[in-house]
């Protein structure tokens, strides 16, 4: 099985909301990420959890925070965004972030956010 | 010069015909060979994964990688309708994947 399920599959909010989007996965991945995509674009890396702790932020603006509960899960808390924020959110899982293994990203189905 | 160059077409081929695909890389770093599908307004589906240069098959799905080259290679065979999608090369170096701009295709019935 390499299922990762996000939710909401849609959301709409208008930029002074607070939200939250979730990730989840049993495949016993290490390694969780969060990209955004917009139209006609590929996937913009944002975050990378590795071990549940945050490794990597691609100087992403702090209206994003991201939250790794535990391991199977992972959320991004979104406040006071932009229109120009409305995007394709895809997380993504991976089984080693060291690199031992050697395993790919599979990727949820994503959130599509419309900032209005 | 981006890391990854895939020509975004469009690409649009009758049913049944081969679709060939193919990207070119500038960092020969790169451990790992990803082919993604994406169908419109769903997440990147994994299709193809390799490390090593050849070829790789899948049912309809061939990769084939180059190192020497910097170059790889997606062909589907008797293409079908539902092969409708994008597809976005991936190059994976630890923890990240260098995506390339992904190429739309559309298979007529």
């Amino acid at each position: 099985d390499t299922e990762v399920t996000q939710t909401p599959k849609h959301l709409v909010m208008g930029m002074t909301n607070k939200k939250s989007l979730k990730c989840e996965q049993h495949m016993g991945h290490r390694a969780m990420y969060w990209y955004k995509q917009k139209a006609k674009k590929p996937p913009e890396l944002m975050f990378v959890y590795s071990y549940e702790k945050l490794s990597i932020n691609e100087s992403v603006p702090s209206r994003f925070s991201p939250e790794c509960p535990n391991s199977s899960l992972l959320n991004l808390h979104l406040h006071a965004l932009q229109p120009e924020d409305s995007a394709l959110y895809l997380c993504a899982s991976s089984q080693d972030p060291s690199g031992e293994y050697q395993e790919t990203q599979y990727f949820g189905p994503g959130t599509r956010l419309l900032v209005l | 010069q981006k890391e990854v160059e895939q020509d975004p077409g469009p690409l649009s081929v009758p049913e049944g015909a081969i679709v060939s695909l193919n990207c070119t890389y500038s960092n020969s770093a790169f451990q790992y060979f990803m082919w993604y599908r994406q169908y419109s307004r769903k997440g990147p589906e994994l299709l193809m994964y390799t490390y090593s240069s050849g070829n790789k098959e899948d049912g309809r799905f061939t990769a084939q990688v180059d190192k020497s080259s910097k170059y790889i290679s997606l062909f589907i065979r008797d293409s079908q309708p539902s092969d409708s999608a994008t597809y976005l090369c991936a190059m994976q170096l630890d923890y990240k994947l260098s995506f390339g701009a992904g190429t739309t295709v559309t298979v007529r019935a």
